[in-house]
Formats: structure tokens, C-alpha cells, sequence
């Protein structure tokens, strides 16, 4: 059973809007959540994370909120430029010492 | 500082044949993982290092054996290589499991 959910495989949005990735977990003992980017043919990135004890939190264009009561985080990237256009992985991470990936969602940023 | 590699970038083995992946980091983490990704499948654990002198089975780990050379190495073999296996392969490291990993660039690997 996937305990790491991202239910849309593919987002397209235009240039300059907004671009909000969603992340579902299941596991209420994973205290800390990352997104990473991957671009083809290159290993994923680390783009973004937040422990459980918040709720948000920023890095310039990008901006992770986390639900603890719904189980569920987001990624918002605004303003959304071409170059962002990637396959997108939320993990959770927890005392098991492991990161769970979901299976990604590929963003296209159209100019 | 290279951060983590992996060699060889791409490899095409015969069913049966069998290859080792190298994985190397210069980050002085502790832990390092194999990670396969298939398409619509994410990315896969298959065998993990907490720390020097220790491997664990992730969630795929049949087929595969790791090494964990010492704190900076940790290689993956396939004994018998099938055609399920074709896949790429990500090898990744960390300071604290749970937490950030860094991956390597990967190794695209097709069995035939």
C-alpha cells in the first residue's frame, strides 16, 4: 500500500501563474517532508523541505504547506517560469530512518 | 566536491550476465541507498547502508546484492541479470536517515 500519494501524474501551466503540486501520506509517524526536482536523464534534487512542527515553509518561488490533520502537502511555485518544468517527487520521512517517494508529477511550465 | 557519482552512466547486459554499480560520495554521510526508478513507478528502495558495516533490504531488494566498501563506497550487483531489471539506478546518500538525501546522476541500465 503507498503510504506517499501524488495522485496527478502531470500538471501544465502557463508561464507566470501559479503551480501547486499535492502530496497525500498515510503514516501519522512521519515527522518530516521533502520535495525533490528531477530533470531527464539527471539524478533528483532536493528542492524543498519542512518538519513536522510547522506548517510552511519558504524558499523563494517555492513555498511547501503541510495539513497534518488532512495528511496532505503542497508545493506552490509562483511565479512559474519555463525552467521549472520537471517531474516533481514529495518523501516522507520518519523515525524508520528511510525516505517514502511518491510517484512524482511532471510539471510543464508553458511560455 | 563531486557530491555523489556513480559509475557507469549507461551498460546493456545479456540475461544472465552479471555487473557491478559503483557509488561514491565525498560528502562524509553516513548512510547510502540504491534506488531504482521505472517509469510511473517513483523511486524504489533497494537496499540501504545506515552506516559503515551495515546493509538492509529496502522495499525491492531480490536480485541485488550491496557492498558497503567503507563510508565513502557502496555498490550494487546484479549476479543474474534479467530483463525486469532494466531500469535506472540511483545511488544516494545522507549525514541522518529521514532527513535530505543527494543523489548521483544514476546509471540507465538495459537488459536484453
Amino acid at each position: 500500500d503507498q503510504q506517499v500519494k501524488q495522485n496527478s501524474p502531470s500538471l501544465s501551466v502557463q508561464e507566470g501563474r501559479i503551480s501547486i503540486l499535492n502530496c497525500d501520506y498515510t503514516n501519522s509517524m512521519f515527522d518530516y517532508f521533502l520535495w525533490y526536482k528531477k530533470y531527464p536523464a539527471e539524478g533528483p534534487t532536493f528542492l524543498i523541505s519542512i518538519s513536522s512542527i510547522k506548517d510552511k515553509n519558504e524558499d523563494g518561488r517555492f513555498t511547501v504547506f503541510l495539513n497534518k490533520s488532512a495528511k496532505h502537502l503542497s508545493l506552490h511555485i509562483v511565479p512559474s517560469q519555463p525552467g521549472d518544468s520537471a517531474v516533481y517527487f514529495c518523501a516522507a520521512g520518519g523515525s524508520q530512518g528511510n525516505l517514502i517517494f511518491g510517484k512524482g508529477t511532471k510539471l510543464s511550465v508553458k511560455p | 566536491n563531486a557530491g555523489v557519482t556513480q559509475t557507469p552512466k549507461f551498460q546493456v547486459l545479456k540475461t544472465g550476465q552479471s555487473m557491478t554499480l559503483q557509488c561514491a560520495q565525498d560528502m562524509n554521510h553516513n548512510s547510502m541507498y540504491w534506488y531504482r526508478q521505472d517509469p510511473g513507478m517513483g523511486l524504489r528502495l533497494i537496499y540501504y547502508s545506515a552506516s559503515e558495516g551495515t546493509t538492509d533490504k529496502g522495499e525491492v531488494p531480490n536480485g541485488y546484492n550491496v557492498s558497503r566498501l567503507n563510508k565513502r563506497e557502496f555498490s550494487l550487483r546484479l549476479e543474474s541479470a534479467a530483463p525486469s531489471q532494466t531500469s535506472v539506478y540511483f545511488c544516494a546518500s545522507d549525514q541522518r536517515g529521514g532527513r535530505e538525501q543527494y543523489f548521483g546522476p544514476g546509471t540507465r541500465l538495459t537488459v536484453t
